[in-house]
């Protein structure tokens, strides 16, 4: 999988919205733009994702920018429950792309 | 419809003995796959495989490590001889058939926590 970056660690309150952004400058046209999210002592779970519109779900929305350099994961209104390690990552298309290539992530801390 | 279902939730060994965890997907899923995140560390890859066959084992350990999943029963990932290195926590996670990957996603389950004593 192509390769992102996204800062190690973000904080926010409990009921704002959160932003979490991630760049992929190295993105191909047919790279889809995935992201899970790990919450402590738990296996990941799958957030969204998204190819070069704006898509919303229940949890969160993702905003992808027109250059599909970077994106930002929106989460509108974070609860405790949503402290967790955010990862983004990008699928190939072809090749091996059934496996996910998971980096460092986001740890999302969220404050009382 | 039951998510995937690992077990066990922890699996205590001594160095030397050996360590089988298991892995059932969800209802459907023929694509089974094992990541090992260790302390402090990410997901890793470890192997892809379908119903009686190992597609991709690029990131399994070249020794004591193996993985099957048979046509009946659950996806086992096997430990020989383990040593205090592979205290881990160990993914499983299960797709559908699909013809389009990048548009696919992965289903994991809770982990088996494996300590080495």
């Amino acid at each position: 999988d192509a390769k992102t970056t996204q800062p190690n660690s973000m904080e926010s309150n409990e009921e704002e919205p959160v932003h979490l952004p991630c760049n992929h400058s190295t993105i191909s046209g047919t790279d889809y733009i995935h992201w899970y999210r790990q919450l402590p002592s738990q296996g990941p779970e799958y957030v969204i994702h998204g190819l070069t519109s704006n898509v919303n779900n229940r949890m969160a929305s993702l905003a992808i920018a027109e250059d599909r350099k970077s994106s930002t994961l929106i989460l509108h209104r974070a609860t405790l429950r949503d402290a967790a390690v955010y990862y983004c990552i990008l699928r190939e298309s072809g090749g091996s792309n059934y496996k996910l290539t998971f980096g460092k992530g986001t740890l999302l801390t969220v404050n009382p | 419809n039951a998510g995937v279902m690992q077990n066990p939730r922890h699996l205590v060994r001594r160095r030397g003995q050996e360590a089988r965890l298991r892995c059932s997907p969800m209802k459907g899923h023929s694509h089974v796959y094992w990541y090992r995140q260790l302390p402090e560390e990410g997901l890793k890859f470890m192997v892809y495989l379908q119903k009686e066959n190992i597609i991709d084992e690029s990131g399994m350990p070249k020794e004591r490590f193996s993985a099957e999943f048979p046509k009946e029963g659950p996806s086992i990932l096997r430990i020989q001889q383990v040593v205090r290195g592979d205290s881990a926590a160990y993914f499983c996670a299960s797709s559908p058939p699909s013809s389009g990957w990048s548009n696919e996603k992965l289903f994991f389950g809770s982990g088996t926590q494996l300590s080495v004593l």
